[in-house]
């Protein structure tokens, strides 16, 4: 069986400051997909990042970061000089890459919320 | 490009009614995903098509819930009889862009209240 833990519920700064939102993933597959999603309160889940298990390369997209590790089953996202429009619910999600008859949905964490003061 | 449209957006109805929600997923995508989101948590596969066939609707509650996607396009979710617990925003997704295939896009969902 697959999990996500976002243990974070709830995180607040100042506009400006750096914030790593944290993702621990469980899974007994060897190949395998992880996902950031961004849910503002529109409500409408946007895709942010997909990483699959090969590639443990960090990637930098703008002022977001991703650091993907396999040693320690996390896929951390961090947003340097934040800012109000970055308020939001993050969620971490997982799939399997090669799953029987093409199920791939996925398997999201709680979601961390977000919150960034002016 | 259009996204993925769901309606209603909104919708409140009593316990033991029935309540069906429709989705049109983005042009050309072959798969198509609803997902139950409870207040606070994310977001729980129900059922994924490909095509007009079901590939996974392990976490369906098959008593009281149904999707169709007849002709390989939109879809329909029905509960029939709602109960309290089925309050929650369904959602539904898409995927199927070339070089891209398991990237979900979602609608912006239906809120469902159940009194």
């Amino acid at each position: 069986a697959q999990k996500v833990t976002q243990a974070q519920t709830e995180i607040s700064v100042v506009e400006k400051e750096d914030v790593t939102l944290d993702c621990v993933y469980e899974t007994r597959d060897t190949t395998y997909y992880l996902f950031w999603y961004k849910q503002p309160p529109s409500g409408e889940l946007v895709f942010l990042i997909r990483r699959n298990s090969f590639d443990e390369q960090n990637e930098i997209s703008g002022r977001y970061s991703w650091n993907f590790q396999k040693s320690t089953s996390s896929f951390n996202f961090t947003i340097t000089a934040s800012q109000v429009v970055d308020s939001a619910v993050y969620f971490c999600a997982l799939t399997d890459m090669y799953s029987g008859g093409g199920a791939d949905g996925l398997t999201f964490g709680k979601g961390t919320h977000l919150i960034i003061q002016p | 490009e259009a996204g993925v449209a769901q309606s209603p957006r909104y919708k409140i109805i009593e316990k033991r009614q029935s309540v069906a929600f429709w989705c049109n997923p983005i042009s050309g995508h072959a798969t198509l995903y609803w997902y139950q989101q409870i207040l606070g948590q994310g977001p729980k596969l129900l059922i994924q098509f490909q095509n007009n066939g079901v590939v996974d609707d392990s976490q369906l509650p098959k008593d009281r819930f149904s999707a169709e996607r007849l002709k390989g396009v939109d879809s329909t979710l029905k509960i029939q009889p709602a109960k309290l617990e089925d309050s929650a925003v369904y959602l539904c997704a898409s995927s199927g862009t070339p070089g891209a295939k398991n990237i979900q896009y979602f609608g912006a969902g239906t809120r469902l209240s159940v009194l």
